[in-house]
């Protein structure tokens, strides 16, 4: 167990939807990292956040958007979700905002239908 | 563009040596990771490079060359628990980290 929650597990939705996904650091890290990894495009950085901050942006979609709010939990957004979403969605979480070492949660299995 | 490139797929066999190697063209250069990912399962942290050399971490030892762009993770004493895929990534100087699509590594008894 890494100490970084993510939730849900498992999200089976329509096209067209929206959903939120959402991720707990482990006690005392400041930084949150949001990665999408698919059978065919391999782990894609999304976003980083430190102390409610944004710090880094990858290729993140504009129907995504994230937060990390005062307590540090973090959310990812997915709206208008196309069958090409379907994808892990992995948060991390390390002390600093360098990712010197960080620890990913379980994941979100988010399949669109 | 961005690119890190490893090899998709390598077989070793248990008890020996493997490496397995990553060349990288960034925008900057920031640092270099090595995780391992089981199928199914979250990548787990092995190995951060940022100067030039060797990181030796037990069975597991991680090189560096900026000069080359490139970087190798080398795993000894291999055990059957070692099959899985092994992510190199690199963060770049605008701190995005870009990995590589990963190596999926197959042990035989």
């Amino acid at each position: 167990d890494s100490g970084v929650t993510q939730t849900p597990k498992h999200l089976i939705t329509a096209t067209g939807q929206r959903v939120t996904l959402r991720c707990s650091p482990r006690s005392g890290d400041l930084s949150v990292y949001w990665y999408q990894q698919s059978l065919d495009q391999g782990l894609q950085f999304l976003i980083h956040y430190y102390n409610g901050e944004e710090r880094a942006k990858g290729n993140i979609l504009e129907r995504f958007s994230a937060q990390q709010f005062p307590d540090l939990h973090s959310e990812l957004n997915l709206s208008s979700l196309e069958l090409g979403d379907s994808a892990l969605y992995f948060c991390a979480s390390s002390p600093g905002d360098e990712l010197t070492e960080a620890f990913f949660g379980q994941g979100t299995r988010l399949t669109v239908v | 563009g961005q690119n890190i490139d490893q090899p998709t797929e390598m077989t070793a066999t248990e008890g020996a040596i493997v490496q397995i190697n990553c060349t990288y063209q960034t925008s900057g250069f920031n640092g270099l990771f090595w995780y391992q990912q089981h199928a199914g399962e979250a990548p787990t942290f092995l190995s951060y490079n940022v100067l030039d050399g060797l990181e030796e971490k037990g069975r597991f030892s991680s090189f560096l060359s900026r000069s080359k762009g490139y970087s190798y993770l080398l795993l000894k004493e291999l055990q059957m628990k070692d099959s899985a895929s092994y992510l190199c990534a690199v963060r770049d100087q605008d701190d995005k980290i870009i990995f590589g699509k990963g190596t999926r590594l197959h042990i035989l008894p």
